[in-house]
């Protein structure tokens, strides 16, 4: 079955860049997605990307997409201690419910 | 735009009791929302995709009689869950899928999440 797979903690200084890492099984995912979840919330929708882009930029995010090697990653430029959150990386499942397979979600602790 | 809301926020409950959790999409009509479940520290779990007017489709170990869902109008649906326990303690959070004409991006957003505490 799909499997979405994050590293569970990244520690990063205030005003470097930060990056998650996510792989996924699923080869036929059309849509891959970031959240962001701070403590006690729900969940914020960051970014996506289509499954035949290989890059997307957003203001100070940036998402890359290497399909063959099944493998995402966000880009977080000139991170902030207001970035601390988990971050969620997801899949979209193949079909017609537009099910989202989630990885366990990064802890990105901002130092200063 | 893309709003959606939960309520309660929170709720404390006597083992026993049933508690109904309402999902709302603000500003948006949806087709499909679903309900999730997060441990500590855990990612979230799917527990159910429900369709507006129809059953809805539960995931594997998930007990229907136990978590139940309506999805009585595109902008509403609620999960109730019946005789709760301690165990079933946890954060709930729903999402809501826009109905889209002609769009095939349905992307998933999300409410504030309940918390549910069963003494």
């Amino acid at each position: 079955g799909e499997d979405v797979e994050q590293s569970l903690f990244l520690s990063v200084r205030e005003g470097d860049s930060s990056v998650i890492n996510c792989t996924y099984t699923d080869s036929s995912s059309t849509y891959l997605y970031w959240y962001k979840q701070e403590p006690g919330a729900g969940l914020q929708l960051l970014t996506y990307i289509f499954s035949n882009m290989d890059m997307k930029q957003d203001q100070r995010l940036t998402v890359l997409l290497n399909k063959k090697d099944k493998h995402l990653s966000l880009r977080i430029a000139d991170t902030q201690t207001g970035d601390s959150a988990i971050y969620f990386c997801a899949e979209r499942e193949p079909g017609g419910y537009n099910k989202l397979i989630f990885g366990a979600g990064t802890r990105l602790a901002v130092h200063p | 735009g893309a709003v959606v809301s939960q309520h309660p926020s929170w709720v404390i409950c006597k083992s026993g009791t049933s508690v109904k959790i309402e999902c709302r999409s603000l500003d948006f009509q949806a087709t499909t929302m679903f309900w999730y479940r997060q441990f500590p520290k855990q990612s979230l779990m799917l527990m159910a995709t429900s369709n507006e007017g129809s059953k809805a489709t539960y995931e594997q170990g998930v007990e229907k009689d136990k978590f139940l869902i309506n999805h009585a109008s595109l902008t509403l649906s609620t999960l109730t869950v019946t005789s709760a326990h301690p165990e079933d303690s946890s954060f709930y959070i729903c999402s809501a899928s826009p109905h889209l004409t002609g769009g095939y991006q349905e992307t998933q957003y999300f409410g504030p999440g309940t918390r549910l505490l069963v003494l």
